[in-house]
């Protein structure tokens, strides 16, 4: 079984600094890994994923990943937190073959304080 | 036009009603998916299907029923609608080949 916790529900960062959001996973086979955003009232969109390339995956809008198999994480950084950050974010975990069914995380609310 | 199409956007409906929520792809896949977004839960996949003759139940599947009318058309109806089952709904579909997904804008369902 496969299963995905956010450590946090809630992260708040000022303008301009780093942003950290934390996700580990659970997979019984290699995973496929994704990070979402879901800005207010609008869908998903997929901001990177991994799939058993490079480790370190760059993605949308200067957001990257690194992939940890030793620690089973998945964390999503940013250098620097723009105000069009501040949104939902889901980290989701999926098998590579099979049925693919995607597992989601809870979500972290990202707020940027001006 | 959306490569996944949801209808309707918005609907608020009473208990008790039978309620069906379509979703149309245009990217040729074969596997389609319905889940359920609920604050502070994330997306729960209700149905799953990967071609019109394979169906499979997900995690939360009671209440719900899902008819595959077509490769590019999945349906998710809600026999009797009850307050619990207000949510934002996703249906998705997917390329095995590439992990990649797609998903629609969402319907919002509201049970009153």
């Amino acid at each position: 079984a496969q299963s995905v916790t956010q450590l946090d529900s809630h992260v708040s960062v000022s303008e301009g600094t780093p942003v950290l959001l934390r996700c580990n996973y659970s997979s019984s086979y290699s995973p496929s890994l994704f990070w979402y955003v879901q800005h207010p009232n609008k869908g998903l969109q997929l901001l990177l994923k991994y799939t058993s390339a490079a480790t370190l995956v760059k993605g949308i809008n200067g957001f990257e990943a690194e992939f940890k198999k030793s620690e089973t994480s998945f964390h999503l950084t940013k250098p620097s937190a723009h105000m069009s950050d501040a949104a939902e974010y889901f980290c989701v975990v999926s098998e590579v073959r099979g049925a693919q069914k995607l597992v989601f995380g809870q979500g972290t609310r990202l707020t940027i304080n001006p | 036009d959306a490569d996944v199409t949801q209808t309707p956007r918005n609907r608020i409906t009473k208990t008790g009603k039978r309620i069906m929520l379509e979703c149309s792809q245009t990217k040729g896949h074969d596997r389609m998916y319905w889940y359920r977004q609920d604050p502070g839960l994330g997306l729960r996949l209700i149905y799953y299907s990967f071609d019109v003759k394979d169906i499979n139940k997900g995690e939360i599947s009671d209440g719900y029923s899902v008819s595959r009318q077509a490769q590019a058309k999945f349906s998710l109806s809600l026999e009797s609608a009850i307050p619990n089952q207000t949510a934002l709904y996703f249906c998705a579909t997917s390329d095995p080949t590439t992990t990649s997904y797609t998903f629609g804008s969402g319907t919002r369902l509201t049970v009153v």
